[in-house]
């Protein structure tokens, strides 16, 4: 079957870093996106990546290793507003995109 | 330019109705995508349209079922509603299946079902 896990929650500090880790098991690849979901609130595009490496949008990076299954989503210099669902999601061979639950993270003052 | 427009917002149905949900993807977008989004599950995949064909299903019953029209508008239909299907309805387009600009979403329907 197809997988995708991420941890339910985390919490960070006004203005520090924080990592969410993504591994995937999918029927193929063709690319990996992360969104932000602000509750009561639709997702919003933030990344894609489908070549290992980081890259880079302002505040916000995302790795991805193909070989390992792995991605991570790395939040700097957070702010109050990045108090969020963080959603990774892997496009498969068929160009079906899947999502995993989600990281709620809070960020706290 | 205007996003993606689901209606109706809100919908409360009897078991056993049968609801149609509405998306009027981005100007230009042809692919449309529907998940599922309940607090325990995430987002589950429904299926996929483009160019008003069905490029994937997701693992729904046949209770579910879908349609795009040639405007890319597309509808999502739930026959002899269950208790379970309770949850927001969230349509997505993109320019294409391929697109690395991901999904824009719309704000979805929330369907109760009682």
């Amino acid at each position: 079957g197809q997988n995708i896990d991420q941890p339910t929650e985390m919490t960070a500090t006004e203005g520090a870093i924080v990592q969410i880790n993504c591994t995937y098991q999918t029927s193929g690849f063709n690319g990996l996106f992360w969104y932000q979901q602000h509750a009561g609130e639709a997702p919003t595009f933030l990344s894609y990546n489908v070549l290992d490496g980081l890259e880079e949008k302002g505040r916000f990076s995302s790795f991805l290793s193909r070989s390992k299954g792995y991605s991570y989503l790395l939040l700097k210099e957070l702010q109050m507003k990045d108090s969020a669902s963080y959603l990774c999601a892997v496009r498969d061979r068929g160009f079906k995109t899947i999502f995993g639950a989600g990281t709620r993270l809070f960020v706290k003052a | 330019k205007a996003g993606v427009t689901q209606t109706p917002r809100y919908l409360i149905k009897t078991r056993g109705q049968q609801v149609t949900l509405s998306c009027s993807p981005i100007s230009g977008h042809r692919s449309v995508s529907w998940y599922q989004q309940t607090p325990g599950q995430g987002l589950q995949f429904l299926f996929e349209y483009f160019s008003e064909t069905q490029r994937n299903k997701g693992n729904f019953p046949g209770r579910f079922s879908g349609r795009q029209f040639s405007n890319s508008r597309s509808e999502m239909n739930v026959s002899t509603l269950e208790l379970g299907d309770s949850a927001l309805y969230l349509c997505a387009s993109s320019l294409d299946e391929e697109s690395s600009g991901g999904y824009t979403f719309g704000s979805g329907t929330r369907l109760t079902v009682v």
